[in-house]
Order: structure tokens, then sequence, then C-alpha cells
């Protein structure tokens, strides 16, 4: 599976300002993928990074408050811009199809945020 | 719209009892169903199920899929503390896009 590493672990932020999220794979992926986790609930897609391209967001996510860069094969990044206490959530990177495999997913380590 | 719906929602056990999960789907243009153990904040891929009446192992936990019935069950034999976790079941979408569509999951407790 691909080693996946998150930036920040966790992080505690004051409202109205701005928090961004780096993930690093060890090795070029075809997909990079940014879900959120809020407190008790299950995973939801935010959007799919696309290299080179602007990322693709699901309903109800805009790219003025998550932001996502996709510089290269193996690196992205997501803001939380502008943020509020309903933004505390666990956001997490995935990697699909790392060279040889398909269709599963792997996570990173995820990173907690908490506003104040 | 793709939907997956686990139950049930929470189950406590004793250590050693044999567990089952469910997993319902609905989703156009089906391709495969993942399960996931999530302990603290990152999911761990258990498996990958695609093919009917096949079932995949690995150690004490086995899951089975039904394309007719459109569900999977994740079983766990001779369940040990460190098998509490929420287990999650998700699918991918079928209308080309990759992202995948999570169930609430089930929060499962193993009592010593």
């Amino acid at each position: 599976s691909a080693v996946i590493s998150q930036k920040p672990s966790r992080d505690i932020c004051q409202r109205g300002t701005s928090l961004t999220i780096q993930c690093q794979v060890d090795s070029q992926v075809t997909m990079m993928f940014w879900y959120r986790q809020q407190p008790g609930q299950s995973l939801t897609l935010i959007a799919t990074a696309n290299q080179g391209s602007e990322a693709t967001y699901e309903s109800g996510f805009v790219i003025d408050k998550f932001p996502i860069s996709r510089p290269n094969l193996t690196f992205s990044t997501l803001t939380v811009s502008n943020m509020s206490p309903e933004d505390s959530s666990i956001y997490l990177c995935s990697v699909d199809r790392p060279l040889g495999r398909t269709d599963t997913q792997y996570f990173g380590p995820g990173t907690r945020l908490t506003v104040l | 719209e793709d939907k997956v719906v686990q139950s049930p929602l929470s189950l406590v056990v004793h250590e050693g009892d044999t567990v089952t999960l469910n997993c319902s789907y609905e989703v156009t243009n089906f391709r495969s169903l993942l399960w996931y153990k999530q302990e603290k904040k990152a999911p761990t891929f258990l498996f990958m199920l695609t093919s009917s009446g096949i079932e995949k192992k690995s150690g004490r936990l086995s899951s089975i899929l039904d394309k007719k019935e459109l569900f999977s069950i994740l079983n766990i034999t001779a369940t040990q503390t460190g098998d509490s976790a929420v287990y999650l079941c998700a699918v991918p979408p079928g209308g080309g896009a990759d992202g995948l569509t999570f169930g609430k999951g089930t929060h499962l407790i193993i009592q010593p």
C-alpha cells in the first residue's frame, strides 16, 4: 500500500482564520481525494484533487471555502478558509490506484481540526 | 444518489464472540464494495469485493458479497479487544467518478 503522510496531525484554530493541510504520498498516484469526518459522523468526500487542473468538488463544497492544490503526482494541499466552529472535523486525504492496484483507496493519518 | 446503509450502528459483545456486520448498498453501475476499520483517525483497508459469493478472508475476518440482494457482510470470529473499532463500508460511485460513498459505520466494542 502507499505510504501517506499528512501535516499537521492536529491543530486548534481561531474562528475566521485559515489552515492549510498537506498530504504527501511516497509514490506517484493517479487520484487524490479529500474527505471530512465531522464528530460522530462518517466520511464525506469534499473533492477530487486533479493534477494540473482544478479540483472537482462534491455537492455542498465550494472552492472558495476549500481551495485545493495538486502541483504534482505525489502532493496535494487542502485549505480550510475563514473557519468557523462547524469546520471542526477530521480531514483525511486518500489516494486511489497506486501503481498496480485498482479501486482501493488508502487513507492518510488524518488532521484533527478544532475551531474555537 | 448512491446510498450505503450499515447495521447495526453499534454493537457490544464479549471477547470470544462472533459478530456479523451488515452493509446494504444502492449504486448505479456497481464496481466494488470496500470494508475499512477505523480506530483513531485513518481508516485502514480490509477487503475489496467485486464478485458475488466469493469469500475474502484475512485471519479471523471474512467478508462476502451478494450482488443480487445488494449487500455484504463482514464476519469477525473469536473477537478480541483489539477488534474494537468503527467498521466502515464504502462503494465507488457508478457515474464514472472515483471518490467513495461511505456508510455511517458500525461502532463495535469488545468487552474483556
